[in-house]
C-alpha cells in the first residue's frame, strides 16, 4: 500500500522567511496530493493540492511542487506570517483512499 | 467545509460504555471517511462509507468498532466497549463521490475515556 514520508517534523522559521516542507510517497499510481494545516484544536483545513499531471501551483503565498519520477511533492510558504504557524500534513490520495504523513509543526519566530 | 458536521464535539466516557460519534457530511455529499488523531500525531484512516455500503475498513479495528451510514442520517462510528487507548480526536471527512478528490473535514469529536 501507500506510505507517505513528511519532514522534517519541526520547522521553526523568522517571520517573512520562507519555509519548505517536503513529501515522498511510495506508489506511483497516487494522482493526488493536498495539503491540510490544522491549527490547535481545529480540523485540518485543505489549503492547495496538485494533481499528478501538473508540476507546480501557486495560490498567494503558498505553491506546492511535485515531482512524479522521483515521487516527490513540496509545500512552499513565502513570507511567513503568524498565523502561519501551525500543523501542516501532506497526502497521497489513490483509489478513494488518502495516506497522510505525519505532520510538521511550523513555528513562526518573531 | 463548515456543512460537514460532527457531534457530539466532546464525549466522555468510562471505560466499558459505549461511544456512537455522529457525521452528517456536506450537502450533496455521499462519501465518508473517518480518522482517528492521537495527541501530537497525524490522522489515521480507519474506514470509508458510501451510503448503505462500506467501501475500505481496512483501517479500522477488527474487534468493537463499526461503522455505518444509513440511507436516511448521519454516518455512526460505534466504539463498544471503550478503553482508555481510544481516547482520541476523531474526524470524518466528505468527499463529493466517486471522480472527486477534495475531503473536507468536520470540526471533529474528542473522545475521552476515563
Amino acid at each position: 500500500g501507500e506510505n507517505v514520508e513528511q519532514h522534517p517534523s519541526t520547522l521553526s522559521v523568522q517571520e517573512g522567511d520562507s519555509a519548505v516542507i517536503k513529501c515522498t510517497y511510495s506508489d506511483s499510481a497516487s494522482n493526488y496530493f493536498p495539503w491540510y494545516k490544522q491549527e490547535l484544536g481545529k480540523r485540518p483545513q485543505l489549503i492547495i493540492d496538485i494533481r499528478s499531471n501538473v508540476g507546480e501551483k501557486k495560490d498567494q503565498r503558498i505553491a506546492v511542487t511535485l515531482n512524479k519520477t522521483a515521487k516527490h511533492f513540496s509545500l512552499h510558504i513565502t513570507e511567513t506570517q503568524p498565523e502561519d504557524s501551525a500543523v501542516y500534513f501532506c497526502a497521497a490520495f489513490r483509489d478513494d483512499k488518502i495516506i497522510f504523513g505525519k505532520g510538521t509543526r511550523l513555528h513562526i519566530l518573531p | 467545509n463548515a456543512g460537514v458536521m460532527q457531534n457530539p464535539r466532546h464525549l466522555v466516557r468510562r471505560r466499558g460504555q459505549e461511544a456512537r460519534l455522529r457525521c452528517s457530511p456536506m450537502k450533496g455529499h455521499s462519501h465518508v471517511y473517518w480518522y482517528r488523531q492521537l495527541p501530537e500525531e497525524g490522522l489515521k484512516f480507519m474506514v470509508y462509507l458510501q451510503k448503505e455500503n462500506i467501501i475500505d475498513e481496512s483501517g479500522m479495528p477488527k474487534e468493537r468498532f463499526s461503522a455505518e451510514f444509513p440511507k436516511e442520517g448521519p454516518s455512526i462510528l460505534r466504539i463498544q466497549q471503550v478503553v482508555r487507548g481510544d481516547s482520541a480526536a476523531y474526524f470524518c471527512a466528505s468527499l463529493g463521490g466517486q471522480g472527486a478528490y477534495e475531503q473536507y473535514f468536520g470540526p471533529g469529536t474528542r473522545l475521552t475515556v476515563t
